[in-house]
């Protein structure tokens, strides 16, 4: 059975900094891209970011590039999400989702973590 | 504002059919499949059509995707009390090198 689990989130002031993590289980890590979609209150999903499946290539949402980075261990079967210069309008839940294929080329995440909430306040 | 258009809200009542539509550009529907999501409340989404209309495993068949030029819609057919949520278009856009998402069609059982 496939599973992703979120952890890491939380209160944080304006402008700090916090590390997001997503243990999986269930498929070969290696083999698939990972992203982090959010989700602000009330609000739609917004893709955050993106890791091919050997970590050597990343891709970001211009709204988070510079200030937050993506990486993965494969050895440990973990996402990660180090944002840094947090802001407001970061807060949302963030979901790790698996791609289908090696590289992120599609809109395509059939499995869902159950997310976690990063709430950037003072 | 999301790159993808959606009517931020569908109703019907039980056994009725619903159309939700997702409108996009060249650079994404236009030129690459469309993605799904189902989101109940309180849980993640969850891939409910991909490659435009093809059913995940355990998707019923009450639920298809179409999609034609820059537009695509999800239709489900015989509506039950469970398919309240909230529903997702998504597509790769070539411009952005990233997944974009509509703002999600509240579907709402009357």
């Amino acid at each position: 059975e496939v599973q992703l689990l979120e952890s890491g989130g939380g209160l944080v002031q304006p402008g700090g900094s916090l590390r997001l993590s997503c243990t999986v289980s269930g498929f070969t890590f290696s083999s698939y891209a990972m992203n982090w979609v959010r989700q602000a209150p009330g609000k739609g999903l917004e893709w955050v970011s993106g890791i091919s499946g050997s970590g050597s290539s990343t891709y970001y949402a211009d709204s988070v590039k510079g200030r937050f980075t993506i990486s993965r261990d494969n050895s440990k079967n973990t996402l990660y999400l180090q944002m840094n210069s947090l802001r407001a309008e970061d807060t949302a839940v963030y979901y790790c989702a698996k791609d289908l294929g090696l590289v992120p080329a599609a809109a395509h995440f059939d499995y869902w973590g159950q997310g976690t909430l990063v709430t950037v306040s003072s | 504002q999301s790159v993808l258009t959606q009517a931020p809200s569908a109703s019907g009542t039980p056994g009725q059919r619903v159309t939700i539509s997702c409108s996009g550009s060249s650079s994404n529907i236009g030129s690459n499949h469309v993605y799904w999501y189902q989101q109940l409340p309180g849980t993640a989404p969850k891939l409910l059509i991909y490659r435009s209309n093809q059913r995940p495993s355990g998707v019923p068949d009450r639920f298809s995707g179409s999609k034609s030029g820059t537009s695509a819609s999800l239709a489900i057919s015989g509506l039950r009390s469970e398919d309240e949520a909230d529903y997702y278009c998504a597509a790769w856009d070539d411009s952005l090198s990233g997944p974009v998402f509509g703002i999600g069609t509240k579907v709402t059982v009357l």
